[in-house]
């Protein structure tokens, strides 16, 4: 029962290169979220999706693509790392928008030297 | 004012301690609130959901008051196991983005 994965979980960029974080759901859930928790901060929504086929941005959008490529998995990008970039990601789901318990995964610490 | 206001603590308690937490909330609208409880590093996972009427499941208690826009989390007979992060969250007017607070650190001592 692996509900939310994600991969890598770790990863260390130099500034300006690119890479994208996998997250993956078994739980035939509707609606995804991409995460960023830092140190003395509330965990903030980068960007999410309703359903397949659909993205939003969230409160911190601006450096980050995402791609939902199917039901089950919803991708994030940076494009150009920065420093300030360097935070734990986590990806979540839930099985729509709403009220509703969001599952997370094990998170990807991002390291931006 | 930020949107969900937690005091970090640590608080230390011994077990069989009882402690409560307490978390302000700034949007009067809000509708749906929520205790996730973080290990450290690891990932959040739901405590429980916070309803009106206030609810309980076993050792936790969590309770809502609307006029003073607060929620707390009362945990009795405290076990080392709970020693963990609690993050208090509401969800936003858009009814889908959860704002989390930055959490309230409990260590629980023998």
């Amino acid at each position: 029962n692996a509900g939310v994965t994600q991969t890598p979980k770790f990863q260390v960029l130099k500034t300006g290169q690119s890479m994208t974080l996998q997250c993956a759901q078994d739980m035939n859930h509707n609606s995804m979220y991409w995460y960023r928790q830092d140190p003395g901060m509330g965990l903030r929504l980068i960007y999410y999706s309703a359903s397949e086929g659909t993205t939003d941005k969230g409160e911190v959008p601006n450096g980050y693509n995402v791609s939902r490529l199917n039901k089950r998995e919803f991708s994030l990008r940076l494009e150009s790392a920065a420093p300030s970039q360097t935070s734990v990601y986590f990806c979540a789901s839930s099985a729509v928008l709403g009220p509703y318990e969001q599952y997370f995964g094990p998170g990807t610490r991002l390291t931006v030297t | 004012r930020k949107e969900v206001e937690q005091d970090p603590g640590p608080f230390n308690v011994p077990e069989g301690a009882t402690v409560a937490f307490n978390c302000t909330y700034s949007n009067s609208a809000s509708q749906s609130f929520f205790w996730y409880r973080q290990d450290c590093r690891k990932e959040p996972k739901l405590l429980m959901s916070v309803y009106s009427s206030g609810n309980e499941d076993g050792r936790f208690t969590a309770q809502l008051n609307r006029a003073s826009q607060y929620i707390s989390l009362l945990i009795r007979d405290s076990k080392l196991s709970d020693s963990a992060t609690y993050l208090c969250v509401v969800l936003s007017n858009s009814g889908y983005a959860l704002n989390f607070g930055k959490g309230t650190s409990l260590l629980v001592t023998p």
